[in-house]
């Protein structure tokens, strides 16, 4: 089992579909990530919640959106997606500032149709 | 330039060879530095870490670092074909800022 889960580990949806993405990290951390994977591209950081304060990648369309309810919870939030958007989300935590060792989840497979 | 440039490869090397990976980042104010390993269709795993000038040694890997020449490299000695994956370089920056990622150089280990 891995300090940071993240759920679902696939989902197929529609473009006109709301889901929402969850990621729970059981090692204590202070900072979450969400980070974005598509082939052939490097990890794109698409939000950062560190000690409650969200920091966010501007060019981030606003059909996705982010919620920290609590330092060990981070959900995305997704609306009206593009089949563009198909990616691997990755979720991650750090201790003690945004520099340190990052620790990802498993990721989620997102295949919008 | 970009903030943490590799090569993208595939780099391929025999199976137990040396299998170097390279990595040049542009802040020189930069002092924490990860090599992070990613299977296909997997999320990425901590190798190593480094944080001063110098070789790090774990197990059959090494990373260098020279702050000088704002390099860092990871040396995988007696690859093995389990070693082929993608090898990502972050870098952090000043302040508190989150890591910034390479876009990774994919290694075949072939047997």
């Amino acid at each position: 089992e891995t300090g940071v889960t993240q759920t679902p580990r696939h989902l197929v949806m529609g473009m006109t579909n709301k889901k929402s993405l969850k990621c729970e990290q059981h090692l204590g951390h202070n900072a979450m990530y969400w980070y974005k994977q598509s082939a052939k591209k490097p990890l794109e950081l698409m939000f950062v919640y560190s000690l409650e304060e969200r920091v966010e990648n501007n060019s981030v369309p606003s059909r996705f959106s982010p919620e920290c309810p609590n330092s060990s919870h981070l959900f995305l939030h997704l609306h009206t997606l593009q089949p563009e958007d198909s990616a691997l989300y990755l979720c991650a935590s750090s201790q003690s500032g945004l520099g340190n060792t990052i620790y990802f989840g498993e990721g989620s497979w997102l295949t919008v149709v | 330039q970009k903030e943490v440039e590799q090569n993208s490869g595939p780099l391929s090397v025999p199976e137990g060879a040396i299998a170097s990976l390279n990595c040049t980042y542009s802040d020189r104010g930069s002092q924490s530095f990860f090599w992070y390993r990613q299977y296909s269709g997997k999320s990425p795993e901590l190798i190593m870490s480094i944080y001063s000038n110098g070789d790090k040694e774990d197990g059959r890997f090494t990373a260098q670092l020279n702050k000088a020449s704002q390099y860092v490299s990871l040396l995988i000695r007696d690859s093995q074909p389990s070693d082929s994956a993608t090898y990502l370089c972050a870098v952090n920056r000043e302040g508190n800022t989150p890591l910034v990622f390479g876009k990774g150089t994919r290694l075949s280990v072939i047997a």
